[in-house]
Parts: C-alpha cells; structure tokens; sequence
C-alpha cells in the first residue's frame, strides 16, 4: 500500500463548478500536509498547506484534513480554466521528508 | 526575490554517462531537497541537505550523490546512468531544518538518457 493514494482522474468540470480533490494515506507519523499545483513539465507550485486536522481557506481554495481517518481534501471554488493543471497532495513527519501522491489531473472548460 | 533556480534546464545524456544538477535555493533559505519526478508520477524524494551535510535520505542507490556548498547552494550528482533515471529532478528549499517548514520548488531539470 503506497504511503499517500490519490485518484489520477483525469477530472473535467465546467468553468464555475466547485471541484473536490481528495487523498487518502496510512502513515500515521504525517503531522503536516500540504497541496501543490503543477502545471505541465513545470514544478510544483505550492498551494496549501496545513499542519494537523481542521480546515484552511485562502481565496477559492480550502484544505481540508481528517486525521481520524487519514483523509486530505482540497475544494476549489468558481473554477478558472487558469486552474487546469495536476494537483499533487503530500503528507510529512518529523523525517524532513515529503511523501506525495501521484496527482490528479484537472480541466477546467471554458 | 528569486525563488528556487536550477541548471540546466533539460540535458539529454547516454547510458553510463554521469551528470550533475544545480540548484540555488530561495533568497534566505538554508536547506535544500532533492526530488525525482517520473512521468506520470509524483515527486519521490532522494534526498535533504542541511549545513553542508546530508541529514535524510530516501530509497535511492548509492549512485546518486550531493553535495551542499557554504553558500546552501546543492548539486545532484548521478553515476552510470539508467534509462529509468529518465525523470524530471526537482529541488526543494526551505527555511531552517525543521521538518515542518514549507517546500519550495524549482522548475526542475528535464533529464532524459537514451
């Protein structure tokens, strides 16, 4: 079982739609969490980040994380076509390490 | 503020051949991260270095090697390279050595071998 699962998708929404990005992951040690946006052969750009459970908004963007069950969502609300990329999430420990998902690709249609 | 930069931006080299990547990190910034980025795939982390030292290390041979100058610039040096080395290698920088502390990625260097 990998570390941190994440649907690839791909995901397809209109422009406006609120799109749900979600992860799951088994390493109980993760205490922090955090959301990057890549576009296409680019790197990661951070988006969210979030240390422990509860929620966090900025602009359309809010992360959720559950710890008692070991879930990590992203919402993102009145979506762009700016917002078309792969959205990784990721999971750390005291290990300096980040443990990320494989990513989800989104598509925003105009 | 120059954020994360790294050198070269794509190299294209043969089996066995060795190869070293640059990166400078966030003006500030005293820790830099090593990551391969297969196609397809999300980061899988090969290293951390911090005051010149190599403080963690994940499930990468030995033929992967780094280095971290006074300056906290990073190479990433790769011996006998594989056709499955072929990845995008990104570097990370961070303030301080706390595990906690956000990442922040360079474009990364397209690396393919034939």
């Amino acid at each position: 079982q990998k570390e941190v699962e994440q649907d690839p998708g791909p995901l397809s929404v209109p422009e406006g739609a609120i799109v749900s990005l979600n992860c799951t992951y088994s390493n109980s040690a993760f205490q922090y969490f955090m959301w990057y946006r890549q576009y296409s052969r680019k790197g990661p750009e951070l988006l969210m980040y979030t240390y422990s459970s509860g929620n966090k908004e900025d602009g359309r963007f809010t992360a959720q994380v559950d710890k008692s069950s070991k879930y990590i969502s992203l919402f993102i609300r009145d979506s762009q076509p700016s917002d078309s990329a792969t959205y990784l999430c990721a999971g750390g420990g005291s290990n300096y390490k980040l443990t990320f998902g494989k990513g989800t690709l989104l598509t925003v249609n105009p | 503020d120059a954020g994360v930069t790294q050198s070269p931006t794509h190299l294209i080299k043969t089996r066995g051949q060795q190869v070293t990547l640059r990166c400078s990190p966030k003006s500030g910034h005293d820790t830099v991260s090593w990551y391969q980025q297969a196609l397809g795939q999300g980061p899988q982390f090969i290293f951390q270095y911090y005051e010149e030292e190599e403080r963690q290390r994940g499930n990468f041979p030995d033929r992967f090697s780094g280095h971290q100058f006074p300056n906290y610039s990073s190479e990433l040096n790769v011996n006998a390279l594989l056709l499955g080395d072929s990845a995008l290698y990104l570097c990370a920088s961070s303030l301080s050595a706390i595990p906690q502390e956000k990442l922040f990625f360079g474009s990364g260097t397209q690396l393919s071998v034939l």
